[in-house]
């Protein structure tokens, strides 16, 4: 049973650019989270899809947006990339219908360089 | 608001030894709380959880506490193993949706 998957792995962009990420949610799970995780820091909330529509968001700017499809998969784009922006992207699977933190499972992550 | 405070590392062990890591949190409400582990390369996995007070989450050695009368969460380990070394963060929920509040991380590095 594949867990979350996410792509690219890594990538490497210029400010001012544009980024999509993708992630696909583990078998049966209907919501998907983003997280940043900036190098030494701890993840940081950035939204939640469920039913594809966005239902909660963290602090963060209208640079970062996102997108879930009905097959349960989403995407996460920023734009007018800053040099700041470079961090691990998390992305996190669950049921809605047993939500909570301790169902979440989390992908491997997309690192984003920004030069 | 809420937020988790950790311990800062690296933290540098002798295989067998005691480990502890420190976690003290704010929060309104009455939050979940919960320890990740994360292997170089790897996304974050669940080590173990608490939902209320006085409650001791426990996983492959790992334990914690949930004392609400000092606002803590510390993981400890009685006897670490190379394999324990990873990044380990403390994390709290206070329910809706799926935001998790986590601390900075704390490196652990076991040696031989």
């Amino acid at each position: 049973d594949a867990g979350v998957t996410q792509s690219p792995t890594h990538l490497i962009k210029t400010r001012g650019q544009q980024v999509t990420l993708r992630c696909s949610p583990k078998s049966g799970h209907d919501t998907v989270s983003w997280y940043q995780q900036a190098l030494g820091q701890g993840p940081q909330f950035i939204f939640q899809y469920y039913e594809e529509e966005e239902r909660q968001r963290g602090n963060f700017p209208d640079r970062f947006s996102g997108h879930q499809f009905p097959n349960y998969s989403s995407e996460l784009n920023v734009n007018a990339l800053l040099l700041g922006d470079s961090a691990l992207y998390l992305c996190a699977s669950s049921l809605v219908a047993t939500s909570g933190a301790n169902v979440l499972t989390f992908g491997a992550g997309s690192r984003l360089t920004v030069l | 608001g809420n937020s988790v405070t950790q311990m800062e590392g690296p933290v540098t062990l002798s295989e067998e030894a005691f480990l502890t890591i420190n976690c003290t949190y704010t929060a309104t409400g009455y939050p979940s709380l919960f320890w990740y582990v994360q292997y170089p390369g790897e996304g974050l996995q669940l080590l173990l959880k608490a939902t209320k007070a006085d409650d001791k989450g426990s996983n492959k050695g790992f334990e914690a506490t949930y004392r609400k009368e000092t606002t803590s969460f510390h993981l400890e380990k009685g006897s670490v193993q190379v394999s324990d070394s990873a990044v380990y963060f403390c994390a709290l929920f206070t329910g809706g949706g799926n935001k998790l509040t986590f601390g900075t991380g704390t490196q652990l590095k076991v040696e031989l």
